[in-house]
């Protein structure tokens, strides 16, 4: 059974550029939760889709935007990278509301 | 902001018992504690939970208070694998809540051979 995969897997990028990461839940779930984590920190929440809309949101500003596709699978966005988004980027999958989350192994965003 | 305080470390020694605490004194009633751990550079992977009764499962055990303002999570026979950052969070469990999971700093743990 495939758990949660996340899509790349290192992604390096440039101050000003726009980047997409991707994320497939685990069979099954149908809600997906996207976290950022800075290094020696814990993870940090961003939002989370459910029935292909924004639910609920942490303190991130509007350049994390998100999206969510019929098949229960979901993008995060993040626009005009800043030096300060360079984390690594957790895609946690559930049933809404029930049992723990699936996380996956997460994206490894570097901007330069 | 968590709503839950942890030491944020802890040693234990390889083969014994790993006892984890976690004070959640705001715990409501309809509230449920959620252990993870992360190893390093890897996702959370999701341990063990539980609303008022104690629960065990392959992994752990969950020993919860009875007035539900603290709990402790047991590893019983910790092993070097088990080096990792433990997080302990509260989470309403209603399907028709749109909760989301908010981690804090967590408990490192070292498991010392």
């Amino acid at each position: 059974d495939a758990g949660v995969t996340q899509s790349p897997t290192h992604l390096i990028k440039t101050r000003g550029q726009q980047v997409t990461l991707r994320c497939s839940p685990k069979s099954g779930h149908d809600t997906v939760s996207w976290y950022q984590q800075a290094l020696g920190q814990g993870p940090q929440f961003i939002f989370q889709y459910y029935e292909e809309e924004e639910r609920q949101r942490g303190n991130f500003p509007d350049r994390f935007s998100g999206h969510q596709f019929p098949n229960y699978s979901s993008e995060l966005n993040v626009n005009a990278l800043l030096l300060g988004d360079s984390a690594l980027y957790l895609c946690a999958s559930s049933s809404q509301g029930v049992g723990g989350y699936t996380f996956g192994s997460g994206t490894r965003l570097t901007v330069v | 902001d968590a709503k839950t305080t942890q030491p944020p470390s802890m040693d234990c020694a390889e083969g014994r018992a790993a006892n984890l605490p976690c004070n959640h004194s705001t715990i409501s009633g309809n509230e449920y504690v959620y252990w993870y751990r992360q190893i390093h550079s890897q996702g959370p992977q999701y341990i063990i939970h539980g609303l008022k009764n104690n629960e065990t499962n392959e992994m752990a055990s969950l020993i919860i208070t009875e007035d539900r303002k603290s709990s402790t999570l047991i590893l019983p026979h910790a092993t070097l694998r088990d080096t990792a950052v433990y997080y302990c969070i509260v989470r309403v469990g209603k399907k028709t809540s749109y909760d989301k999971v908010i981690f804090g700093p967590g408990t490192s743990l070292s498991v010392i051979p």
